[in-house]
């Protein structure tokens, strides 16, 4: 695998349900984020981490929580969410968390029922 | 807070016309802006990216221009060819070193063969 992966690719999902997103980078990247993509939105910054600290949290609800175990792994773990959760949810990764190219996965469709 | 604005929402273009799509953005400290395209069911990738110290940058079809005064900067697609056809997104920011970027709402370009 190369690049940045993105699992599961779809996931449905209840409200009282507790499920984790997995992101991981080939890249070799000291930087990772959580983007939401929802229709006729900007994308939105949920999460930073660099070298697996979080150094920004996009006032994001706390029923998302993040996880970097090492640098090359994110997560984000669901629970209790609301139907205006579902959207696209975008990894991505860059050299270092600054002014460089960020390198997206191919996203997780999430759908809240 | 700091905000981007996109316009237009949807451009058509005929095969070989040029594209302008413009952003704006609120805060004055920023200092670098980069522009994704996303073609339908991919991942956004970076296309061009320019910084403050520049007014503008160019890459084969595609150039932006900044204006640092008036705070809006442009993607300029010339000779537009059908697989140009996706959504761009422009972004701006100011220099953190979290790689937080405040992304514009998008514009669907489709380009008529």
């Amino acid at each position: 695998e190369t690049g940045v992966t993105q699992t599961p690719r779809h996931l449905v999902m209840g409200m009282t349900n507790k499920k984790s997103l997995k992101c991981e980078q080939h890249l070799g990247h000291n930087a990772m984020y959580w983007y939401k993509q929802s229709a006729k939105k900007p994308l939105e910054l949920m999460f930073v981490y660099s070298l697996e600290e979080r150094v920004e949290n996009n006032s994001v609800p706390s029923r998302f929580s993040p996880e970097c175990p090492n640098s090359s792994h994110l997560f984000l773990h669901l629970h209790t969410l609301q139907p205006e959760d579902s959207a696209l949810y975008l990894c991505a990764s860059s050299q270092e968390a600054g002014q460089y190219e960020q390198y997206f996965g191919p996203g997780t469709r999430l759908t809240v029922t | 807070g700091e905000n981007v604005e996109q316009h237009p929402s949807t451009l058509s273009v005929q095969e070989g016309d040029s594209a302008v799509i413009k952003c704006t953005y609120s805060d004055s400290a920023s200092n670098y802006f980069p522009w994704y395209k996303q073609e339908l069911g991919k991942r956004p990738q970076l296309i061009i990216d320019i910084r403050s110290n520049v007014g503008e940058k160019k890459d084969q079809r595609i150039a932006v221009t900044l204006n640092k005064t008036a705070k809006h900067f442009s993607l300029h697609i010339t000779e537009t060819q059908p697989e140009d056809s996706a959504v761009y997104f422009c972004a701006a920011s100011w220099g953190s070193n979290t790689g937080k970027l405040i992304f514009g709402q998008g514009t669907t370009l489709q380009v008529k063969p």
